[in-house]
């Protein structure tokens, strides 16, 4: 079975320009997170979906930084303009509320560079 | 403010060596979780720990839940090179529309032969 999808793998971008990333949840899963990684901060959860509806935006750094799910099998995460101080690593990651525990399976996540 | 602290941050280890590594916090949880995340990649779960006191093993890594669910640890026994990478412990925060994990800024792991 594949697992979590993710595209880019990587990203490359100058300062101002939207970005979008794309996440592909396992097939069944109804529960979707965006995360992104820095060394300096971790993993920090961005938003969260619920059966296609956003929970907890809470994480989102701000107005330049949006997300969609218009269905199960597919989300975005959209950066406009994008600043120097986004790059990171972004990663989707998704559950299903039969599993034990609500372990979450992740994606290899996008690494944007934003110069 | 970081609701679960691991330490330490950072471990260099020989082949062999047993070690144990923590996660902290002030808060209970109704679950928590060990991932190990591999350079380029992204986190793959462990283990799962539900109850106080618990303890799960797999294979040479065993992991305790404390007893007030508030901490826990993860302890290798005869590290080997393939166990080097970023450990990170997360809690669950649950609601009932769905569970949120609070991760942990993890332990980088390295072990040289």
């Amino acid at each position: 079975d594949a697992g979590v999808i993710q595209s880019p793998r990587h990203e490359v971008t100058e300062m101002g320009q939207e970005v979008t990333l794309r996440c592909k949840p396992i097939s069944g899963h109804n529960s979707l997170f965006w995360y992104r990684q820095t060394m300096m901060r971790g993993l920090e959860l961005l938003i969260y979906f619920n059966n296609n509806v956003p929970i907890d935006d809470s994480g989102m750094p701000e107005d330049r930084f949006s997300a969609k799910m218009p269905n199960a099998s597919f989300s975005t995460l959209k950066i406009q303009p994008s600043e120097p101080r986004d790059s990171a690593v972004y990663f989707c990651a998704s559950s299903f509320p039969g599993l034990a525990a609500y372990e979450q399976y992740f994606g290899p996540g996008t690494r944007l560079t934003v110069t | 403010t970081q609701l679960l602290e691991q330490s330490p941050q950072f471990l260099s280890i020989q082949e062999g060596e047993n070690l144990t590594v923590y996660c902290n916090s002030s808060s209970v949880f109704s679950s928590l979780q060990w991932y190990r995340q591999e350079p380029g990649e992204g986190p793959v779960l462990l283990v799962t720990v539900v109850t106080g006191g618990e303890v799960k093993k797999l294979k040479r890594l065993t992991f305790q839940f404390g007893d007030a669910r508030k901490d826990s640890s993860l302890h290798i026994t005869a590290a080997q090179p393939g166990d080097t990478g970023l450990y990170l412990c997360a809690g669950a925060r649950g609601s009932n529309s769905g569970y949120a994990l609070n991760f942990g800024k993890g332990t980088s792991l390295l072990v040289t032969p």
